[in-house]
């Protein structure tokens, strides 16, 4: 079944790190870019972070640029956001979400259920 | 970056309406403007690429049109299951940016 698992959310006090993880299953994962969303209690959607099949190539938000790592492990089917440094605006449900192989237009076509963070002390 | 605003950010409608939800580019994004529904509880679905071509599996009263700045999503007969909040995305940028939301309720 071709489906995203993510995991890894949870609590952590301003200032605290945490790395989420999503699995991949069901399609040949290093042939497709793979991306972070966030969607913040009540909120819209919110592009976070973005990395290349091969992972040589990544892209940022501003919003994290600085704090947040993108990468990937090719070899485990296994997408990473580490964040670092988390503020309390940071608090949404991180969705993992793959990229269509249209290498002009950057959309979506598959999500995982996501994994909710939350920053508060 | 590419701000996306989209109209109305809430409508009410029937069963069998016709409804129709705006999405404006802060600057020409060509047709590089995705749409996608998302129900409570779920993660978002892709419904519309390319400003105008429908997703495999997608039923046809839903489409999508425009070109530059101004582009629309058109739902042609309302039924029970599309009453959900809509989001529009660009990639005319590397920079990925979405609408707000419009937020489709019943009447």
């Amino acid at each position: 079944e071709v489906q995203l698992l993510e995991s890894g959310g949870g609590l952590v006090q301003p200032g605290g790190s945490l790395r989420l993880s999503c699995a991949a299953s069901g399609f040949i994962f290093n042939n497709y870019a793979m991306h972070w969303v966030r969607q913040g209690p009540g909120k819209g959607l919110e592009w976070v972070s973005g990395i290349s099949g091969s992972g040589g190539s990544t892209n940022y938000a501003d919003s994290g640029k600085g704090r947040f790592t993108i990468s990937r492990d090719n070899s485990k089917n296994t997408l990473f956001l580490e964040m670092n440094s988390l503020r309390v605006e940071d608090t949404a449900v991180y969705y993992c979400a793959k990229r269509h192989l249209d290498k002009a237009n950057w959309f979506f076509d598959l999500w995982g259920r996501g994994t909710l963070v939350t920053v508060s002390s | 970056d590419i701000q996306m605003t989209q109209s109305p950010p809430s409508l009410s409608a029937s069963v069998g309406d016709r409804v129709t939800i705006t999405c404006r580019a802060s600057q020409s994004i060509s047709t590089y403007l995705n749409w996608y529904q998302q129900k409570p509880g779920e993660a978002p679905k892709l419904l519309v690429y390319y400003a105008s071509t429908l997703q495999s599996g997608v039923p046809s009263r839903f489409s999508g049109s425009g070109s530059g700045t101004d582009f629309t999503l058109t739902i042609s007969s309302l039924q029970p299951e599309d009453f959900a909040t809509y989001y529009c995305q660009q990639s005319s940028s590397t920079v990925l940016t979405f609408g707000g939301g419009t937020k489709v309720e019943i009447k």
